[in-house]
C-alpha cells in the first residue's frame, strides 16, 4: 500500500511565477489536509479538504494561494505570484475518515524555494 | 482556536538515559494528541498517539500520559539511541465542524550523544 505522495519534491520559482503542489493520498483516504513548515518551526495547519470540496481553509491566506481536491486526480495547491516569503516545506497528509481523532499521514513534503 | 506549546526546544541527553518532552493544549474540546518525530529532510512520521480516554499508552520504549484535567501530555522516551536523534512535535486536533486538523508545537530537536 503506497504511502502519501507529493511531486515535486523540490520546487524553484522566481518571484511572481506560479507554484502548483500535488498530492496523492494513501489509497482508500479520501481526506486531505495540507501543512506548511517554515525552516526551523513546526508545522502549521492550511486547509483540509475532501472528494471536492474544502472544509476547513481557516489556515490559508486569502490570497494567492488556493486548493482543490477534484474527484478524479490529486489535491493540488496552488501559490499564485509567489514571494520569498513563500519559501518552505508544504507537506500533505491524508486520513481515511473524519473525525476529531483519526490518525493523519504525512506525505513526504515539497521543498518550495523562491528566488 | 487551538494553542499547543511544546518543552524543552531542544534537548541532550546521553546514550541510554531518558528523555522527557512535555506539551499544553488549550483547547478542552481536543480529544487526540500524536508525537511525530521527524528527521532532517524528512516527513513527519507518527510515533505514537493517545486519545482522550485514556491516561497512558506505551509502546517499547515509548510512551505517553495525558493529564486532561491539567492540558497536557508528555512523550518518554528510555533506553534512548543514538537512531531517536530527531526533532520530536506534539500535536492536539481541532474539534471544529467535523475538521481534525491538527494544530502542533513548536518541536523539541533531541540530541542522543553516544
Amino acid at each position: 500500500n503506497a504511502g502519501v505522495m507529493q511531486n515535486p519534491r523540490h520546487l524553484v520559482r522566481r518571484r511572481g511565477q506560479e507554484a502548483r503542489l500535488r498530492c496523492s493520498p494513501m489509497k482508500g483516504h479520501s481526506h486531505v489536509y495540507w501543512y506548511r513548515q517554515l525552516p526551523e518551526e513546526g508545522l502549521k495547519f492550511m486547509v483540509y479538504l475532501q472528494k471536492e470540496n474544502i472544509i476547513d481553509e481557516s489556515g490559508m491566506p486569502k490570497e494567492r494561494f488556493s486548493a482543490e481536491f477534484p474527484k478524479e486526480g490529486p489535491s493540488i495547491l496552488r501559490i499564485q505570484q509567489v514571494v520569498r516569503g513563500d519559501s518552505a516545506a508544504y507537506f500533505c497528509a491524508s486520513s481515511p475518515r473524519a473525525g476529531g481523532s483519526e490518525t493523519q499521514y504525512f506525505g513526504p513534503g515539497t521543498r518550495l524555494l523562491v528566488l | 482556536g487551538e494553542n499547543v506549546e511544546q518543552h524543552p526546544s531542544t534537548l541532550s541527553v546521553q546514550e541510554g538515559d531518558s528523555a522527557v518532552i512535555k506539551c499544553t493544549y488549550s483547547d478542552s474540546a481536543s480529544n487526540y494528541f500524536p508525537w511525530y518525530k521527524q528527521e532532517l529532510g524528512k516527513r513527519p512520521q507518527l510515533i505514537i498517539d493517545i486519545r482522550s480516554n485514556v491516561g497512558e499508552k506505551k509502546d517499547q520504549r515509548i510512551a505517553v500520559t495525558l493529564n486532561k484535567t491539567a492540558k497536557h501530555f508528555s512523550l518518554h522516551i528510555t533506553e534512548t539511541q543514538p537512531e531517536d536523534s530527531a526533532v520530536y512535535f506534539c500535536a492536539a486536533s481541532g474539534v471544529r465542524t467535523g475538521a481534525n486538523n491538527l494544530f502542533f508545537g513548536t518541536g523539541t530537536r533531541l540530541t542522543v550523544i553516544p
